[in-house]
């Protein structure tokens, strides 16, 4: 079956400029995270969603960050005024729920020039 | 001390060799505990679930540890294929995972 899809597979673009990040969960995951790797470093937890319950945010580094999720499907996480520092691969997982084992998309490599 | 902690590595092993990681987990009352193998550039891919019980699956054997607090995962007979970065996963708690840093393993000819 169809795993996480994630696009762009890779972005570049200016300091500055605001871009969208979207994710495609596996069907019938209610839950979803967004996380953030930075080269040669570790998984970054920046939001989560579970069904219609109000996300916990407590990941996200800055305002300029932000995600929404309608219903159970896709989500987009928005990143405004980038910053060179924003550059990373964003990863999006799924799951059935608390719990249980994600399963990560191929991830959005973004680059801030 | 960081929540979920990992030996960086690198382990550099023969092929055939037997490996083993461990990754100490911070809070007692962690639940669900995972390892995900990560290839360079690639996402993290889950290997196996952990259960108290312990769980074998194929050349890959997970043990838990909680008197410890520490998560166990040992490779028999390596092969070249399995050169990737290890990540242990925790439910701190928290709704969502916690990862270690990973253990990097080069399975050399």
């Amino acid at each position: 079956g169809a795993g996480v899809s994630q696009s762009p597979s890779n972005k570049v673009t200016e300091k500055g400029k605001d871009v969208e990040l979207r994710c495609d969960p596996i069907s019938g995951h209610t839950a979803l995270y967004w996380y953030r790797q930075r080269l040669g470093q570790g998984l970054e937890f920046l939001i989560y969603f579970q069904g219609n319950s109000a996300p916990d945010k407590s990941g996200l580094p800055s305002d300029r960050f932000s995600a929404e999720r309608t219903g159970e499907s896709v989500s987009t996480l928005t990143i405004q005024r980038t910053q060179q520092e924003d550059s990373a691969v964003y990863l999006c997982a799924s799951s059935l729920g608390g719990n249980q084992p994600q399963h990560f998309g191929d991830g959005t490599r973004l680059s801030i020039l | 001390r960081k929540e979920v902690e990992q030996d960086p590595g690198p382990f550099n092993v023969p092929e055939g060799a037997t490996v083993a990681f461990n990754c100490t987990y911070s809070n007692s009352a962690s639940q669900s505990f995972f390892w995900y193998r990560q290839d360079c550039r690639k996402e993290p891919k889950l290997l196996m679930s952990v259960y108290s019980s312990g769980n074998e699956d194929g050349r890959f054997t997970a043990q838990l540890n909680r008197a410890s607090q520490y998560i166990s995962l040992l490779i028999r007979d390596s092969k070249l294929s399995d050169s990737a970065t290890y990540l242990c996963a925790s439910y701190m708690g928290r709704r969502a995972l916690t990862f270690g840093s990973g253990t990097r393993l080069q399975v050399q000819p």
